[in-house]
């Protein structure tokens, strides 16, 4: 079964104006990574955060993570039309060794 | 730099053919290999893991196969395609990057499997 929960499953936004996504999971884990994909592509790594950490900063992104909650945020500030594409989180189950369980994403669209 | 290949990058093919998709990774050793598949719209359901050359883990069962003849070599098979084994199938890597193991996956670009 899949292991993380994306919200909201789809997202319109003006370009300027800041996207947020949210990811939910089941089982503790040893870190969360966010991914991006364009369409008909393969995935690329955006940011990871461990479970000690809270938040993490990567140029325009901020990724928090509450484990009390298994969950997990995405911001994309100052959104662009590039960055239309579909963001998934991908989580690293304690005990699974590097074996990454994705949601089913959050598609963005950037209108500019 | 480590790279990844995946072939073919799309193919047509009806029911009850087999099927042979290939990923390679260069500029790494022993790295751990993934076959994911990925229906429209939808996330990636993971496939099968592997840790080495024969260590192969398979995730769901599923009428799919994969092999691991050489440390950089992962290939997925089937004897007899369904309807059901369309989609769109992502190979990955992971392991050491400059000296690091960071947990972060590289993808290949993906091979569309249609299955008529």
């Amino acid at each position: 079964s899949q292991q993380g929960e994306e919200d909201p499953q789809a997202l319109s936004i003006q370009e300027g104006e800041n996207a947020t996504m949210n990811c939910s999971y089941k089982t503790s884990i040893n870190n969360l990574q966010w991914y991006r994909q364009n369409s008909g592509r393969g995935l690329v790594h955006l940011i990871l955060i461990r479970s000690n950490e809270r938040e993490k900063h990567s140029g325009r992104l901020r990724v928090t993570l509450d484990t009390s909650k298994k969950s997990s945020s995405l911001l994309i500030t100052a959104s662009r039309a590039a960055d239309t594409a579909s963001y998934f989180c991908a989580t690293d189950a304690i005990g699974n060794t590097g074996k990454l369980i994705f949601g089913q994403g959050t598609t963005l669209q950037v209108k500019p | 730099s480590q790279t990844i290949h995946q072939w073919p990058a799309t193919l047509v093919q009806p029911v009850g053919s087999p099927l042979s998709l290939e990923c390679t990774v260069e500029g790494t050793s022993n790295p751990n290999l993934y076959w994911y598949r990925q229906a429209a719209g939808r996330g990636l359901q993971l496939l099968f893991y592997s840790i080495g050359i024969d260590q192969i883990s398979s995730e769901v069962p599923q009428n799919l196969s994969a092999s691991r003849p050489q440390d950089r070599q992962f290939i997925l098979s089937s004897k007899k395609l369904l309807l059901s084994d369309s989609g769109f199938y992502l190979c990955a890597w992971s392991g050491l990057l400059q000296g690091l193991n960071t947990g972060e996956l590289f993808f290949g670009e993906g091979s569309r499997l249609t299955v008529l």
